[in-house]
């Protein structure tokens, strides 16, 4: 069955360096998302993409963040310059369509866990 | 600002008996709601979803009901089993403003005795 992958699993960095997730959303979805859970908080949304652009993004996703996609199957989310507060479980999710049409369930990815140091 | 509450941060429930699971939200623009199951070291999983137009939605012994007056929903699992043992978040989206971002609960943790 084909699933959301995101690499790496684990990632460490220091305080001020630039880090750069990475998933594969499922190929035939169109619609790609960005979530963060910070360790004992809910999952929250940061962005989504669509057609080469970002579709809706939310007020955690300032200017620090930047989203690409940069050939046919991957997805990327990159914070230019890390914070304590940038710590936690980030997932890529991704769906056939959005909004509320039919196939617009989002399939997450398992994750990748950012610690900043 | 909680848009999405689930207030049972963790339910028991013995195997093959019901559980339910309770959502309820604020914002009454939400128009479409899903419940996700997680795993520890995963990603959530999508289990059903319920458009605002309905009012129950069944999916093998999984159902999900809405009721929009009291802005309330609940998955319903029948029987329960072992592996139902997960955590259980409840999300919902106010599609009609052309929104893509799924607005989360803080998740139910569902604990199945044998």
């Amino acid at each position: 069955e084909p699933e959301v992958t995101q690499t790496p699993s684990h990632q460490v960095t220091q305080m001020g360096q630039e880090v750069i997730l990475r998933c594969v959303p499922i190929s035939n979805h169109l619609y790609f998302y960005w979530y963060r859970q910070i360790l004992g908080q809910k999952v929250e949304f940061l962005v989504s993409f669509y057609n080469n652009e970002i579709s809706e993004k939310s007020e955690i996703f300032d200017d620090q963040f930047s989203v690409e996609r940069p050939d046919g199957s991957n997805f990327t989310l990159k914070i230019r310059s890390t914070k304590l507060e940038d710590s936690a479980m980030y997932f890529c999710a991704s769906s056939v369509r959005g909004g509320n049409l039919k196939d617009n369930e989002q399939f997450f990815g398992p994750g990748t866990r950012l610690t900043v140091l | 600002d909680q848009q999405v509450k689930q207030n049972s941060p963790s339910l028991s429930v013995q195997e093959g008996r019901i559980s339910i699971l309770n959502c309820d939200y604020t914002n009454s623009m939400f128009d479409y709601f899903l419940w996700y199951k997680k795993y520890p070291a995963e990603g959530p999983t999508f289990l059903i979803s319920i458009s605002s137009i309905k009012d129950k939605n069944e999916d093998g012994r999984f159902t999900v009901f809405l009721n929009k007056s009291a802005k309330h929903l609940s998955l319903h699992i029948v029987p329960s089993q072992p592996g139902d043992s997960a955590v259980y978040f409840c999300a919902a989206i106010y599609s009609g403003g052309g929104a893509d971002g799924l607005t989360f609960g803080k998740g139910t943790h569902l604990i199945i005795q044998p």
